[in-house]
């Protein structure tokens, strides 16, 4: 079993849809989910992390996470075509030394149509 | 601006000629870390470096080598590159090894080796 589950999609959805992209993981030592961001040919960027369980929410996006469950899931609301990318989670544990490493599902691509 | 500077951005080479990719941090970060971007394979972190002089293997180190003589620069070396290491390479930096959940990432390197 891959340690970071994503599936890839292609997710088309019209403008102003509520999107939701999730991740699931195996390693139950992760303690921060990170959602990043990447345009086509750009490098990815941070969107949100979250520490630990619970929800965190910045703007038209949200951030879940159940340990329980090992689900980590992100919520697009009011979706813009400036939105479509491709959207990278990611986990680290909490700990020295490579514990600092993270680790990155293979992204979902995500299109918002006008 | 912050940011992470990467040079070249493309590049083509043949078999076994020596390269090194760029990078540089205006940020006065600690933490910085090459990635390879592969189709179907996601974001697999190469090596990183917690500080000056202190480096370490990814999940992908074979066939690569880095330096940390200066703060500001982690390059990439290939001594001798081979077609499988043809890929989108990323360089990121973060505050520190602990804040590595908020990594800066470089516009990426497209290399293809014939």
């Amino acid at each position: 079993q891959k340690e970071v589950e994503q599936d890839p999609g292609p997710l088309s959805v019209p403008e102003g849809a509520i999107v939701s992209l999730n991740c699931t993981y195996s390693n139950s030592a992760f303690q921060y989910f990170m959602w990043y961001r990447q345009y086509s040919r750009k490098g990815p960027e941070l969107l949100m992390y979250t520490y630990s369980s619970g929800n965190k929410e910045d703007g038209r996006f949200t951030a879940q996470v159940d340990k329980s469950s090992k689900y980590i899931s992100l919520f697009i609301r009011d979706s813009q075509p400036s939105d479509s990318a491709t959207y990278l989670c990611a986990m680290r544990g909490n700990s020295g030394g490579s514990n600092y490493k993270l680790t990155f599902g293979k992204g979902t691509l995500l299109t918002v149509n006008p | 601006e912050a940011q992470v500077t990467q040079n070249p951005r493309y590049l083509i080479t043949v078999t076994g000629k020596k390269l090194t990719v760029t990078c540089s941090q205006n940020m006065n970060h600690e933490y910085m870390s090459w990635y390879r971007q592969d189709p179907g394979l996601g974001l697999r972190q190469i090596y990183y470096s917690m500080n000056v002089e202190v480096t370490d293997k990814g999940d992908v180190p074979e066939g690569y080598k880095v330096s940390r003589k200066e703060k500001r620069n982690f390059p990439l070396i290939l001594e001798s590159p081979s077609p499988n290491q043809t890929s989108l390479y990323f360089c990121a930096s973060s505050l520190r090894s602990g804040a590595s959940y908020e990594q800066y990432f470089g516009p990426g390197t497209r290399l293809t080796v014939t």
